[in-house]
């Protein structure tokens, strides 16, 4: 059964306390890998995108990695802006563009 | 670019109402449109996939008579909930894709919340 676990499931740090947030997968022919942001309350927004192993996608704090059995998303010196639920979704070949969500890492980041 | 609209954003109805949840791309084509449903502190729960121009492939469980899907144009597609229940009451989240894309990108979300 393909399956997306995201570890752990909340996670509080101190404002410039650099940590990583994990997505470990266990599924059959992975198409690619999506991290989204989701504050209370809102639809999750997109983030990033991954295809394949070794790659990696920066946006100001976030970088996200990808190897053949995870994806690591690493908060560098984070700010409480950042506090959101942070979700993982692999998409599969030949499954119509669905997304499997993982349950999601709740950060939150104090002053 | 890539903004995903939903109306309304909250919603109070009577049990055995219906009711209707509009999803809008507002600045691209989506070849396709996705019915999400999240419960508090939990993930999302797809409900079905639909294509412009087909009719909806349903999720396991979810009942196609009572989430009724309607996806009539690139840029328009619908979940009207019929005959709710108090147990309807959720968070129910759209998203759409172009066809040249694999990102999904999600409405605001509308909280339906039956008396």
């Amino acid at each position: 059964e393909d399956q997306v676990t995201q570890s752990p499931e909340a996670l509080r740090l101190q404002e410039g306390e650099s940590s990583s947030l994990n997505c470990s997968y266990t599924v059959s022919g992975l198409r690619g890998l999506f991290w989204y942001r989701q504050d209370p309350g809102k639809g999750p927004e997109f983030l990033f995108t991954l295809y394949s192993a070794g790659e990696e996608k920066e946006k100001e704090r976030l970088k996200a990695t990808l190897t053949k059995k995870e994806s690591f998303l690493h908060i560098t010196a984070p700010k409480p802006e950042d506090s959101a639920t942070y979700l993982c979704a692999v998409l599969l070949y030949n499954q119509g563009g669905k997304l499997i969500f993982g349950q999601g890492t709740e950060l939150s980041v104090k002053p | 670019g890539a903004v995903v609209s939903q109306h309304p954003s909250r919603v109070i109805c009577k049990s055995g109402t219906s009711v209707k949840i509009e999803c809008r791309s507002l600045d691209f084509q989506a070849t396709t449109m996705f019915w999400y449903r999240q419960f508090p502190k939990q993930s999302l729960m797809l409900m079905a996939t639909s294509n412009e121009g087909s009719k909806a492939t349903y999720e396991q469980g979810v009942e196609k008579d009572k989430f009724l899907i309607n996806h009539a144009s690139l840029t328009l597609s619908t979940l009207t909930v019929t005959s709710a229940h108090p147990e309807d009451s959720s968070f129910y989240i759209c998203s759409a894709k172009g066809g040249a894309t694999d990102t999904q990108y999600f409405g605001p979300g509308t909280r339906l919340t039956v008396l």
